[in-house]
């Protein structure tokens, strides 16, 4: 399967605990985007790296977030002190840069905080 | 800011019959506009993609219009069957580097 993977798959946390999520983009691409997606709710974006650059965040993106891609591959993110309001479903893209380009999504991280 | 609106939230069909979902976009840069499909427990999968220099694109039995004057555009599914059930998302992109989702129509295709 060479399409973009996430791990974990499902997660459920107590609120103040720290977690961290992993996503693996389809090999080639060189942009990836951290998207969260609530129930009844499009995606909505939260910050995306060109190679390991991180060139962009959301103000949905608090402090307590951070997302790294350190060798311009696979990225992590973590979400720090986690609260009920961070439950969500966080979903990883990536995309070829050029023109109009296309991303393609991953299964998604479900996080519940408890 | 940029804004999608999506319509309807949802639409139920009978097997057979055609749907319709309607979008409108705000950002007047947008030049590229993915419709998603999305199934329980799983992400967001491409099914059709329409740029700025088309008015109209067609894949089988799925169908996206775009008309850039009024800021709207469409997915029509014709021949519906009950796999078509999923969420439905519309997008629009090509202002940079982001892309604005719609809400969602939730669209149940009834045997």
């Amino acid at each position: 399967d060479t399409g973009v993977s996430q791990n974990p798959r499902h997660k459920i946390t107590k609120r103040g605990q720290n977690v961290t999520f992993r996503c693996d983009p389809i090999s080639e691409h060189n942009r990836l985007y951290w998207y969260r997606q609530t129930l009844g709710q499009g995606p909505e974006f939260l910050t995306y790296f060109q190679n390991e650059a991180q060139l962009e965040k959301s103000r949905l993106l608090s402090d307590r977030f951070s997302a790294e891609r350190p060798k311009g591959s696979f990225s992590t993110l973590e979400i720090q002190r986690t609260e009920q309001g961070d439950s969500a479903m966080y979903l990883c893209a990536s995309s070829l840069v050029g023109f109009q380009e296309t991303q393609y999504f991953g299964p998604g991280t479900r996080l519940l905080v408890l | 800011g940029e804004n999608v609106e999506q319509h309807p939230s949802t639409l139920s069909v009978q097997e057979g019959d055609s749907a319709v979902i309607k979008c409108t976009y705000s950002d007047s840069a947008s030049n590229y506009f993915p419709w998603y499909k999305q199934e329980l427990g799983k992400g967001p999968q491409l099914i059709i993609d329409i740029r700025s220099n088309v008015g109209e694109k067609k894949d089988q039995r799925i169908a996206v219009t775009l008309n850039k004057t009024a800021k709207h555009f469409s997915l029509h599914i014709t021949e519906t069957q009950p796999e078509d059930s999923a969420v439905y998302f519309c997008a629009a992109g090509g202002g940079g580097f982001k892309t604005i989702f719609g809400a969602g129509t939730r669209l149940f295709v009834k045997a």
